[in-house]
């Protein structure tokens, strides 16, 4: 129940198109959802994140679609650049007891590469 | 963002032998995590740091095998000890952001380990 299902694996996108990688949970007490990117001999980075009280969030090219009923949300990029071209994490966190910080439950990781 | 820098970044192990891991982070920070993400594979969290207490470690990681200490606010080592091929990874440092709220993880580049 503490997994976070991430797919596809990997990905391979033209240049301009959009990029979609999807991830599903169990736990309904997940209320955190951020996606990482992380590009080789670097640590994750957060790209964006959404909260379950809305179903969509837009930064840039960069979208959360959320589905709460179905406990899946996605990354979508819009417009994908070679310069895009790195692993993706989704992940998902409830808070501690007492705390207003939680575990990070990393999804298994989307090798995404966009072609020139 | 916190500026965390990690040493080293990449060694080559014998089997049976330890490696210390340094994590120096640029500000105070109450608690530092240390991941594991092993080849091609998500990130799994090892222990949590507090300051002046010890380690909290997940499930399926010990403090015999992955000693922890917290000297002060800025600094922790993770020690992986009798190593075998299996503990060949990127282990990385991480703080939470705390100018972005919580549940913001700001990761080190990661210390890349092979074991031979």
């Amino acid at each position: 129940q503490q997994q976070v299902k991430q797919s596809p694996q990997s990905l391979i996108v033209q240049k301009g198109g959009i990029s979609i990688i999807n991830c599903a949970y169990e736990n309904t007490a997940f209320d955190y959802f951020p996606w990482y990117q992380q590009f080789p001999g670097k640590g994750p980075a957060l790209l964006i994140a959404i909260r379950p009280d809305v179903s969509e969030k837009k930064e840039g090219r960069f979208t959360i679609s959320f589905n709460k009923s179905a406990k899946q949300f996605s990354l979508h990029i819009m417009d994908s650049q070679p310069g895009d071209s790195a692993t993706y994490f989704c992940a998902a966190s409830m808070r501690r007891r007492g705390s207003n910080t939680g575990k990070l439950i990393f999804g298994q990781g989307t090798t995404l590469q966009v072609k020139p | 963002s916190a500026v965390i820098s990690q040493k080293p970044s990449r060694d080559i192990c014998q089997r049976g032998t330890s490696l210390t891991i340094q994590c120096q982070v640029d500000s105070q920070v109450t608690m530092m995590f240390w991941y594991r993400q092993q080849p091609g594979q998500s990130l799994t969290l090892i222990a949590t740091a507090n300051q002046g207490s010890e380690a909290t470690y997940e499930s399926g990681f010990v403090i015999d095998k992955f000693p922890i200490s917290r000297p002060n606010l800025t600094f922790s080592t993770l020690t992986v000890s009798n190593m075998s091929p299996e503990d060949s990874s990127i282990y990385l440092c991480s703080v939470e952001d705390q100018g972005h709220g919580a549940n913001v993880l700001t990761f080190g580049a990661g210390s890349r380990l092979t074991v031979l």
